[in-house]
């Protein structure tokens, strides 16, 4: 069973709000995740680390247009104000009980209308 | 600035090796681990290995696992990970990420990315 899961795309229109979604398996339910962004042919970006109360804490010079949220196993990155730069994929990693113990969600491509 | 800057990658045949670098800058090297993960075409991100701040402690993914070997010079602020008995579907960038804190196993995340390196196994 994956520890995260993702849908595999989302859109947003250009100024509007989207909400992106990672979920957490039976018995990983409680656990904290990161959000990374990657650009098209880039590095992947940390953008923040996200509580299950939701409380998060954003990674240097990442925009206040990016917060995060939780409710039970899932765990939400919201873009307000979508600029056409933020079109990327998104992937979510949190901490694995197996080898590997770094794991990460299948991303989310978000495309920017 | 923090940064992290991969090397080493490049065209290899199945069956032989390669050895990628990852150079720090911008942060205290020792105090942190380091990890390799790296991303098939056109696929997600997959844990590869990490090193404990120290080098005392490693892990590998299964994939890895008999094959590779991660190392540090924490002199020359650089992780290395040596890549033997290559296959073509080791083909893909590989990163090198730094995790927050200072402890291996507690550090699950990562909070600094380099560019990657491109490694590809074809005959």
């Amino acid at each position: 069973q994956r520890v995260l899961t993702q849908a595999p795309s989302a859109s947003a229109s250009l100024g509007a709000s989207v909400r992106l979604t990672c979920t957490l398996s039976t018995g990983h339910t409680s656990y904290a995740i990161a959000w990374h962004q990657q650009l098209p042919d880039k590095g992947p970006r940390f953008l923040m680390k996200l509580n299950g109360d939701g409380s998060h804490t954003r990674g240097d010079g990442i925009p206040d247009r990016f917060s995060g949220s939780s409710s039970g196993a899932e765990r939400y990155l919201t873009i307000s104000s979508v600029q056409s730069e933020d079109e990327a994929d998104y992937y979510c990693q949190t901490w694995g009980t197996d080898t590997p113990n770094w794991v990460f969600g299948g991303g989310t491509k978000l495309t920017v209308l | 600035e923090v940064q992290l800057a991969e090397s080493g990658g490049g065209l290899v045949q199945p069956g032989r090796s390669l050895r990628l670098s990852c150079e720090a800058s911008g942060f205290t090297f020792d105090d942190h681990a380091i990890h390799w993960v790296r991303q098939l075409p056109g696929k997600g991100l997959e844990w590869v290995s990490g090193i404990s701040r120290n080098g005392a402690t490693v892990g590998y993914a299964d994939s890895a696992k008999g094959r590779f070997t991660i190392s540090r010079d924490n002199a020359k602020k650089s992780v290395y990970l040596q890549m033997s008995s290559l296959r073509p579907e080791d083909t893909a960038f590989y990163y090198c990420a730094k995790a927050p804190g200072h402890d291996f196993w507690a550090d699950w995340y990562f909070d600094v990315w380099g560019r990657g390196t491109l490694v590809t196994v074809s005959s």
